[in-house]
């Protein structure tokens, strides 16, 4: 089955250290996201990338790094700059331009230890 | 710049009932719209979504909205309520084409429902 999928579903950072959360897609899509969930403030774009090799900034980008080498692949850096790590991250995908909608997959829980 | 508002951070139901969720958003071009689904731990599922057409959409499990561009809304509807739509919502608006078809989400509403 096509789909989504990020990895680990739980993850724990010590202070000051860089974590990497992976996100695979099968679908084909060009166009893949990062998101940021916290209670009560909805999801806010990290960053996104509509093409291979080529990314942009969302509304909070600072404290995160991406990559996107692979069509399928779109990993997401918490750096230790990051100072409130502390969320549920969220990577969707799209099929390119029109009327397609952003796919979703089941999302990375970060604590901090 | 584009914002979704979701009024109700939580609302209660009896099963059974009928159900709408408001949704406003502010958008400089004709918006496409969105509702998703989020249960606990999970992902997003995509509800139904709007760019054209008729201004009453079907989606999955039985939901429907109803654009209204004088009212800047897009609400969602269900007749009769079910134990297993307990979950959170959310509205998201963006464009059909450019931009990078970034989403803006709103903050969700929580549905609970009572037995």
């Amino acid at each position: 089955d096509g789909g989504i999928t990020q990895s680990p579903k739980y993850l724990f950072r010590k202070e000051g250290q860089n974590v990497t959360l992976s996100c695979e897609q099968n679908l084909n899509h060009d166009a893949m996201y990062w998101y940021r969930q916290d209670p009560g403030q909805g999801l806010r774009l990290i960053y996104y990338s509509q093409i291979v090799n080529d990314f942009q900034k969302g509304d909070i980008a600072e404290g995160y790094s991406v990559s996107r080498e692979k069509k399928e692949s779109f990993p997401l850096t918490v750096t230790s700059a990051q100072k409130n790590p502390t969320a549920f991250y969220l990577c969707a995908s799209k099929s390119g331009p029109g009327d397609q909608p952003q796919h979703f997959g089941d999302g990375t829980r970060l604590s901090i230890l | 710049a584009q914002s979704v508002t979701q009024p109700d951070i939580h609302i209660t139901v009896s099963e059974g009932a009928s159900l709408e969720l408001r949704c406003n958003y502010s958008y400089g071009a004709t918006p496409y719209l969105f509702w998703y689904v989020q249960s606990p731990g999970q992902g997003l599922q995509l509800l139904l979504k709007y760019f054209s057409g008729d201004t009453l959409v079907q989606g999955i499990k039985g939901f429907e909205a109803e654009f209204k561009r004088s009212q800047s809304s897009f609400n969602l509807r269900k007749p009769s309520v079910h134990w297993s739509d307990a979950a959170e919502y959310f509205c998201a608006v963006g464009p059909l084409e450019g931009g990078g078809n970034k989403l803006t989400f709103g903050t969700g509403t929580q549905l609970k429902v009572e037995l």
